[in-house]
C-alpha cells in the first residue's frame, strides 16, 4: 500500500545551520506530496506542496523537489532560525484522495 | 487563515467509559472532515471521513461501533470513543479541507486520550 517514510528525529541544529529532512514515498500512480509543520500547541499547517514530478515547492525559505525517479521529497532550508523549531511531517495524497503521513521529525534550533 | 479547533485537548478516563471529542471549523464551513489517529512515534492514520448530513466513511480496520462519528452541522464533527479501553489511548486529530479542495487541509491541534 501507499506509505511515507521520513527521517527519524529528533534533530538539533544551531541557528543558521543547513537543514535536510529526508522523505521517501511509496505510491501507485502520481500522488501529490506535502510538507506540514506543527508548532507547539498548534495544529498541522501546510508548509509546501508539489503536485507533479520535478515540481519544487517552497515557502518561508524551505524547499522540496518532487523526485519521481528516487521517490523522494526531501525538505531543505539553507539557514534555520530558532522560530523554525517544530515537528515536520511529510505526506502524500494519493489518487484516491487519501492522505498518508510520515511519523514526523522534531526539529530544535538552538541560538 | 482558516482555523480548526478541538475540544478537549487532553482527556483521561476510566476503562469502559465513553469519550466525545469535538472538532470545529471556526471561520469556514466544512461539509467534510477527517479524523486521524496517531500513536507515539508513528504516522497519522486516517480513521474515517465525516460527511455532513450523511454517514461517515470508515477506513478498513476501524470499528464503526467503537468510533462513532456525527457531523451535526457544517462547522462541527464529533468523534465518540465508546467503551474506551487502554489500547484506545492515542492522539486524535481532525482536519477539514478548504474550499479549494482536498489537497489543502486545516488541522486541529489534536486531542490526547488516556484510558486508565
Amino acid at each position: 500500500g501507499d506509505s511515507v517514510t521520513q527521517m527519524e528525529g529528533p534533530v538539533t541544529l544551531s541557528e543558521e545551520a543547513f537543514l535536510t529532512i529526508n522523505c521517501t514515498y511509496t505510491a501507485t500512480g502520481y500522488p501529490s506530496l506535502f510538507w506540514y509543520v506543527q508548532y507547539p500547541g498548534e495544529g498541522l499547517q501546510l508548509l509546501l506542496k508539489a503536485t507533479k514530478a520535478d515540481d519544487k515547492g517552497s515557502n518561508k525559505g524551505f524547499e522540496a523537489t518532487y523526485r519521481k525517479e528516487t521517490t523522494s521529497f526531501h525538505l531543505e532550508k539553507g539557514s534555520v532560525q530558532v522560530s523554525d523549531s517544530a515537528v515536520y511531517f511529510c505526506a502524500l495524497l494519493n489518487t484516491g484522495n487519501q492522505f498518508y503521513f510520515g511519523t514526523g521529525t522534531s526539529l530544535t534550533v538552538i541560538p | 487563515g482558516a482555523v480548526v479547533s478541538q475540544h478537549p485537548s487532553w482527556v483521561i478516563c476510566k476503562s469502559g467509559t465513553s469519550v466525545k471529542i469535538e472538532c470545529r471549523s471556526l471561520d469556514f464551513q466544512a461539509t467534510t472532515m477527517f479524523w486521524y489517529r496517531q500513536f507515539p512515534k508513528q504516522s497519522l492514520m486516517l480513521m474515517a471521513t465525516s460527511n455532513e448530513g450523511s454517514k461517515a466513511t470508515y477506513e478498513q480496520g476501524v470499528e464503526k461501533d467503537k468510533f462513532l462519528i456525527n457531523h451535526a452541522s457544517l462547522t462541527l464533527s464529533t468523534l465518540t470513543v465508546t467503551s474506551a479501553h487502554p489500547e484506545d489511548s492515542s492522539f486524535y486529530i481532525c482536519s477539514a479541507p478548504n474550499a479549494g479542495g482536498t489537497d489543502t487541509q486545516y488541522f486541529g491541534p489534536g486531542t490526547r486520550l488516556t484510558v486508565l
